[in-house]
């Protein structure tokens, strides 16, 4: 199947910890994207990456660390987590603007 | 500054009905993207809108743009209980979506 895939779907882990999320697609799209939806539902924007290079890095704090080892794959590192953290996490990747396709999503509850 | 924003945020309507989702943005976007959202799923795309006077249709949902006014609208026919979820839209700026806050659709029986 064509698609973004995630791992893991949920996540849950203490304060403090450090956490990774995976992302990969195999659409042959050219950007990939990690995005926070908060509680309310609002999707904001972390990072981008455009055939590897980070484009776009929005106002997140450092202890979010996007990487990218190829077009296919972009991962989110997270370090010394808060409870502030917890969202979902979503992985997106697009071709042109011509649409957005979206990971399932991955719930990360810190506690 | 790109801003989108879309009303109502909430709306409960009876099957058999019609009504419409608006989506306000507030400088140019190239184009417009309306996705749709199930309880504790992803986003789906439903419309990509990409010139004045696009409209597109699938099923009972019809999307159009006016990029004149800077409106694009998201209007359901005769509302069926399969299509309460969250609707989304987004406008393109700089190489990322800027999003609205969402229209949580509930359609009751």
């Amino acid at each position: 199947d064509t698609a973004v895939s995630q791992t893991p779907k949920y996540l849950v882990t203490q304060m403090g910890n450090d956490k990774s999320i995976k992302c990969e697609q195999n659409l042959g799209h050219d950007t990939m994207y990690w995005y926070k939806q908060d509680s309310k539902k609002f999707l904001k924007i972390m990072f981008s990456y455009n055939n590897k290079e980070l484009i776009i890095n929005e106002t997140v704090p450092n202890r979010f660390s996007p990487k990218s080892p190829d077009k296919a794959h972009l991962n989110l590192h997270i370090n010394s987590l808060e409870l502030g953290d917890s969202a979902v996490y979503f992985c997106a990747s697009s071709q042109g603007g011509a649409g957005y396709t979206f990971g399932s999503g991955t719930r990360l509850t810190v506690v | 500054e790109l801003k989108v924003e879309q009303n109502p945020l909430f709306l409960s309507m009876q099957e058999g009905k019609n009504y419409t989702i608006y989506c306000n943005y507030s400088t140019t976007s190239d184009r417009l993207y309306w996705y749709r959202q199930d309880p504790g799923k992803s986003l789906e795309s439903l419309f990509v809108l990409l010139s004045n006077g696009a409209v597109k249709q699938e099923g009972r949902l019809m999307a159009s743009l006016d990029t004149k006014a800077r409106l694009s609208t998201l209007h359901i026919t005769a509302a069926v209980h399969d299509l309460s979820a969250t609707y989304f839209c987004a406008g393109n700026s700089n190489y990322q979506l800027i999003w609205g806050a969402g229209t949580k659709l509930i359609i009751k029986p």
